[in-house]
């Protein structure tokens, strides 16, 4: 069965400072990868979409960065942080055959 | 662009009684319609899916319906229990490699023992 795993799954940071969440999938291959971010009281937006290693789309102009250095590996980064980062940013997947949408367990980050 | 609403934002029951929560959405072209499950902390857990050629979804004490015509899906619990206390959020599929999916903001649900 395919799995989806993220970490790590609180993290405080200091403005300035770098980041690096990372997301793996298991059991699948070449999947469509996502990041999200969940903010206080808000929906979901979407801010990376990847059809394959190497492969980025953004969504949204940011501060934020992805990566998919391997198949199965999603990797969202930051050289700088800044407070308006904070939240709670998950990664998901998507199975090919029906299109149905997994998402990892989250990542809640502060700045601080 | 797809919005998706869902309404109410929050909603209290008492145990054992039968709910339905809704979804409207402004783009009838959809590829497909999932309802996910969300607890505090923590991420987004799939309850349903239901493809655009399809009317409804079982899963035990769920059942999602799907109307594209009107934009509309509902999720129904029968027999809510204190432990389906969450948030639930719809999603709108949009193409079939996946890309787009528009989130509702959810409803929060709370079921009173």
């Amino acid at each position: 069965s395919q799995t989806i795993h993220q970490w790590p799954a609180t993290l405080v940071q200091p403005v300035g400072s770098p980041l690096s969440l990372e997301c793996t999938v298991e059991g699948t291959s070449n999947p469509n990868l996502y990041w999200y971010r969940q903010a206080a009281g808000r929906g979901l937006q979407l801010l990376f979409y990847s059809v394959g290693i190497g492969q980025i789309s953004s969504e949204v102009p940011q501060n934020l960065s992805a990566s998919r250095p391997q198949d199965r590996q999603f990797i969202l980064s930051s050289k700088k942080l800044l407070l308006s980062d904070s939240g709670f940013y998950l990664c998901a997947w998507t199975r090919e055959s029906d299109g149905e949408l997994f998402f990892g367990e989250g990542s809640r980050l502060t700045v601080l | 662009k797809q919005e998706v609403t869902q309404i109410p934002a929050a909603l209290s029951v008492p145990e054992g009684e039968n709910l339905v929560l809704n979804c409207s959405f402004t783009d009838s072209a959809i590829y497909n319609l999932q309802w996910f499950r969300q607890d505090p902390g923590k991420g987004l857990t799939s309850l349903l899916l239901i493809q655009s050629s399809q009317r409804e979804q079982t899963s035990g004490r769920l059942n999602a319906s799907l109307d594209k015509s009107s934009g509309r899906s509902t999720l129904y619990i029968a027999a809510s229990q204190p432990g389906d206390s969450a948030t639930y959020l719809c999603a709108v599929g949009t193409t079939n490699t996946g890309n787009q999916f528009y989130f509702g903001t959810g409803t929060s649900l709370t079921v009173i023992p």
